[in-house]
């Protein structure tokens, strides 16, 4: 079964708004990553977080790490027509065999 | 540096054919994974190869194979094509083991099976 399962399946924003997506989890962990995927295409790598940070910002990347909860958030500031895309959750867990698992994604859609 | 280059982009097939897509990952880069995404099932691991060994495998049938050479370079093979084999087909390559600090993603092979 998926580790990881986002919320909400979908996200419609405007444009300048921001969008928060959350991603819970159901074992223990080593890390937390977070992609995209426009239409289609391959998945870009956003950010990492491990088990032991509690918050971490990349540009209007914000992502957050609750291990008590099993749960973590990634919030896009000031949102873009560009950042239209899925985006999608994936866990490393602790003790496991070796693999990144996906959640299903949430389809954000920003409208100019 | 280039990227993680799939061929081929786009692959109809009919049903009891096989198939192989390829996948060369970043220079540097040893371990190469393999996933298959469908609408329905989202992103599911089919298995990851290291150092030329297949060093993680998921839960899909004997139909689903795969190998890695020398250069890192990795194949997958499908044989016997059912018509739910249709699905987008994502290598990722990283350095080390299992993507623990992310994968590097290439464009994927789009494969329709008729």
């Amino acid at each position: 079964s998926q580790q990881g399962e986002e919320d909400p399946q979908a996200l419609s924003i405007q444009e300048g708004e921001n969008a928060t997506m959350n991603c819970s989890y159901k074992t223990s962990i080593n890390n937390l990553q977070w992609y995209r995927q426009n239409s289609g295409r391959g998945l870009v790598h956003l950010i990492l977080i491990r088990s032991n940070e509690r918050e971490k910002h990349s540009g209007r990347l914000r992502v957050t790490l609750d291990t008590s909860k099993k749960s973590s958030s990634l919030l896009i500031t000031a949102s873009r027509a560009a950042d239209t895309a899925s985006y999608f959750c994936a866990t490393d867990k602790k003790g496991g065999s070796e693999k990144l698992v996906f959640g299903k994604g949430t389809k954000l859609t920003v409208n100019p | 540096k280039a990227g993680v280059t799939q061929t081929p982009r786009y692959l109809i097939k009919t049903r009891g054919q096989q198939v192989t897509l390829s996948c060369s990952p970043i220079s540097g880069h040893r371990s190469v994974s393999w996933y298959q995404q469908t609408p329905g099932q989202g992103l599911q691991f089919l298995f990851e190869y290291f150092s030329e060994t297949q060093r993680n495998k998921g839960n899909f049938p004997g139909r689903f194979s795969g190998r890695q050479f020398s250069n890192s370079r990795s194949e997958m093979n499908v044989s016997t094509l059912e018509l739910g084999d249709s699905a987008l087909y994502l290598c990722a390559s990283s350095l080390d083991r299992g993507g623990r600090y992310g994968y590097t993603f290439g464009s994927g092979t789009r494969l329709t099976v008729v």
